[in-house]
């Protein structure tokens, strides 16, 4: 168990809806991490937020958005959804120069 | 947006045979080089931080070098095993700290 949480495990959409993906982090790390993961893709890193403040943006949609809030979880807004976005939403978290912990997933599916 | 990459991308070796896989990042602007494994159904778990040029690390029949020079590093398993069946990923952090991830070496251990 790394300690990450993410709600939900498995989402189903419909084209245009929006859904809120949600993770809390590992007691005591300040940083969350969000990527995505696309059949037969890598981890694409979309947004790291260190203590409540954006740190760094990769390769996010302006349809996507997050935070972070002031007890730490984190959550990521996905917005106009398209059948592209059916993916598998990581969060990960870490503290320093520690490596990253993963939570288990969110498995978004749009219809 | 960073570009990590590993190779091969798949590997199907026999059990007891020894392999190694590249990951290549930029030489500018390192931080620190991850390894994760990454077994099917579940999250990537941490092998290795490495921070220094030459640094190697080493976990069990696992090991891992690191050229920040050259930008290049390199991960081995010695008698590998069914279970080191797994996507093996590495991962480059800038000094601002994001982490961009490769897209893995799909091993396959052979029984």
């Amino acid at each position: 168990d790394s300690g990450v949480t993410q709600t939900p495990k498995h989402l189903i959409t419909a084209t245009g809806q929006r859904v809120t993906l949600r993770c809390s982090p590992r007691s005591g790390d300040l940083s969350v991490y969000w990527y995505q993961q696309s059949l037969d893709q890598g981890l694409q890193f979309l947004i790291q937020y260190y203590n409540g403040e954006e740190r760094a943006k990769g390769n996010i949609l302006e349809r996507f958005s997050a935070q972070q809030f002031p007890d730490l979880h984190s959550e990521l807004n996905l917005s106009s959804l398209e059948l592209g976005d059916s993916a598998l939403y990581f969060c990960a978290s870490s503290v320093g120069d520690s490596p990253l912990h993963f939570g288990n997933g969110t498995r978004l599916t749009v219809t | 947006i960073l570009n990590v990459e590993q190779s091969p991308q798949s590997l199907h070796v026999q059990e007891g045979d020894s392999t190694n896989f590249t990951c290549s990042f930029p030489s500018s602007n390192f931080y620190a080089l991850h390894w994760y494994r990454w077994e099917t159904a579940k999250s990537p778990e941490a092998l290795f931080v490495m921070t220094l040029n030459g640094d190697e690390k080493k976990k069990g029949r696992i090991s891992a070098t690191l050229n920040t020079k050259e930008g290049y590093s390199y991960l081995y398993i010695k008698g590998s095993q069914p279970e080191d069946s797994a996507t093996y990923l590495c991962a480059f952090r800038t000094g601002a700290n994001n982490l961009f991830f490769g897209t893995g070496t799909r091993l396959t251990v052979i029984p």
